[in-house]
């Protein structure tokens, strides 16, 4: 019954490759994110969608591409992965903070660590 | 733009002691703040928040003011368990977007609980 799951926990692989990266959420939340966690720590914002739409695009390469086939999920391709593509990548959804239902904290999938080498 | 600075840790701390988590934020306007917490082996979850100055957020014995003057968010529990033993996030709400929530992430605390 895990609220927001993501898939895999851990992936390993060579630079140059394409993989993907899961995530799937069942509490009927509206937005979808996807966060980054770099070897210092720093957890930055990459992508939002509502409603398997685009909303949020921070400043992040053109190799990495998401994909939202329905509201419940949000997946995450990467194309000719790099070194410094090695982090820890969250999943999170939240509602839709224009529902008028109160605040919706982020719900956050348990993490996905790449490691490129 | 926005940030947040948070302590660095790692904390090591002895059950039933007092635990403060400093984290000052950088901000145009007058962002929400919050604590999020990681405990092992899960995804980040809201501890608390306060989305304006003076207001305190409180949670799980976990308490944080918003301080304007200061720009200050720092995280207190007057008597730590070791079940709180985790990773402590203080973030600040950016903007809002077509229903996304940009929140901007200070790099995380971890703290360690010895019985």
């Amino acid at each position: 019954d895990t609220a927001v799951s993501q898939t895999p926990k851990y992936l390993v692989t060579q630079m140059g490759n394409d993989k993907s990266i899961k995530c799937e959420q069942n509490l009927g939340h509206d937005t979808m994110y996807w966060y980054k966690q770099d070897s210092k720590k720093f957890l930055k914002i990459m992508f939002s969608y509502n409603n398997k739409e685009l909303i949020i695009n921070e400043t992040v390469p053109n190799r990495f591409s998401p994909k939202s086939p329905d509201k419940a999920h949000l997946n995450l391709h990467i194309n000719s992965l790099e070194l410094g593509d090695s982090a820890v990548y969250f999943c999170a959804s939240s509602q839709d903070l224009r529902s008028g239902t109160g605040y919706s904290p982020l719900h956050f999938g348990n993490g996905t660590r790449l490691t490129v080498t | 733009g926005d940030s947040v600075t948070q302590m660095e840790g790692p904390v090591t701390l002895s059950e039933e002691a007092f635990l403060t988590i400093n984290c000052t934020y950088t901000a145009t306007g007058y962002p929400s703040l919050f604590w999020y917490v990681q405990y092992p082996g899960e995804g980040l979850q809201l501890l608390l928040k306060a989305t304006k100055a003076d207001d305190k957020g409180s949670n799980k014995g976990f308490e944080a003011t918003y301080r304007k003057e200061t720009t200050s968010f720092h995280l207190e529990k007057g008597s730590v368990q070791v079940s709180d033993s985790a990773v402590y996030f203080c973030a600040l709400s950016d903007r809002t977007q077509g229903g996304s929530e940009k929140l901007v992430f200070g790099k995380g605390t971890k703290l360690t609980v010895n019985p």
